[in-house]
């Protein structure tokens, strides 16, 4: 277990929806990344947050966005989604200058 | 031609082999290399995590950096049924931390 936390671990939806999902870091993880994982591209990276500031920005549609709260927690909002957004969403936290942490992701299906 | 590329496999080898999986890239700029595994279902799991070029010894798990090549392996000794999943190499630069570009990802079976 990585201490990581992602909930749900699955979402159905339709097309033109909005979504939220939900990440803990580990316990002292200033940082939070968001990642992609989709057969054809592979692991994308999103979004990093440090202490509630946005710090990287990857290949993040405009119709995503995130934010990191006092918590550490953060969320990944997904809007407008096409049948193209499907795909496994990870979240991963780390402490300063070490490797990443992977939670188990959630599923998104658009239908 | 894309940063990183790794052979997708699948690999299917019998309990008790050596495995050598590799990746190789084309930014020169790349310092940081790692594997994952990810198995079934689950997040990627850190492996192994080594700077510049050389090599790093955990366990049955040996990661090599060639810088000069752009090519990185991972071996894996004696292998066991449980070392089945897909590995996943994953490199950056020096800058952001979370900026890692991944390979695609070998799938390995193991076979008792």
């Amino acid at each position: 277990d990585s201490g990581v936390t992602q909930t749900p671990k699955h979402l159905i939806t339709a097309t033109g929806q909005r979504v939220t999902l939900r990440c803990s870091p580990r316990s002292g993880d200033l940082s939070v990344y968001w990642y992609q994982q989709s057969l054809d591209q592979g692991l994308q990276f999103l979004i990093q947050y440090y202490n509630g500031e946005e710090r990287a920005k990857g290949n993040i549609l405009e119709r995503f966005s995130a934010q990191q709260f006092p918590d550490l927690h953060s969320e990944l909002n997904l809007s407008s989604l096409e049948l193209g957004d499907s795909a496994l969403y990870f979240c991963a936290s780390s402490p300063s200058n070490s490797p990443l942490h992977f939670g188990n992701g959630t599923r998104l299906t658009v239908t | 031609q894309k940063e990183v590329e790794q052979d997708p496999g699948p690999l299917s080898v019998p309990e008790g082999a050596i495995v050598s999986l590799n990746c190789t890239y084309s930014n020169s700029a790349f310092q940081y290399f790692m594997w994952y595994r990810q198995y079934s279902r689950k997040g990627p799991e850190l492996l192994m995590y080594t700077y510049s070029s050389g090599n790093k010894e955990d366990g049955r798990f040996t990661a090599q950096v060639d810088k000069s090549s752009k090519y990185i392996s991972l071996f894996i000794r004696d292998s066991q049924p449980s070392d089945s999943a897909t590995y996943l190499c994953a490199m950056r630069n020096g800058g952001s931390q979370g900026n890692l570009i991944f390979g695609k990802g070998t799938k390995l079976s193991v076979k008792p």
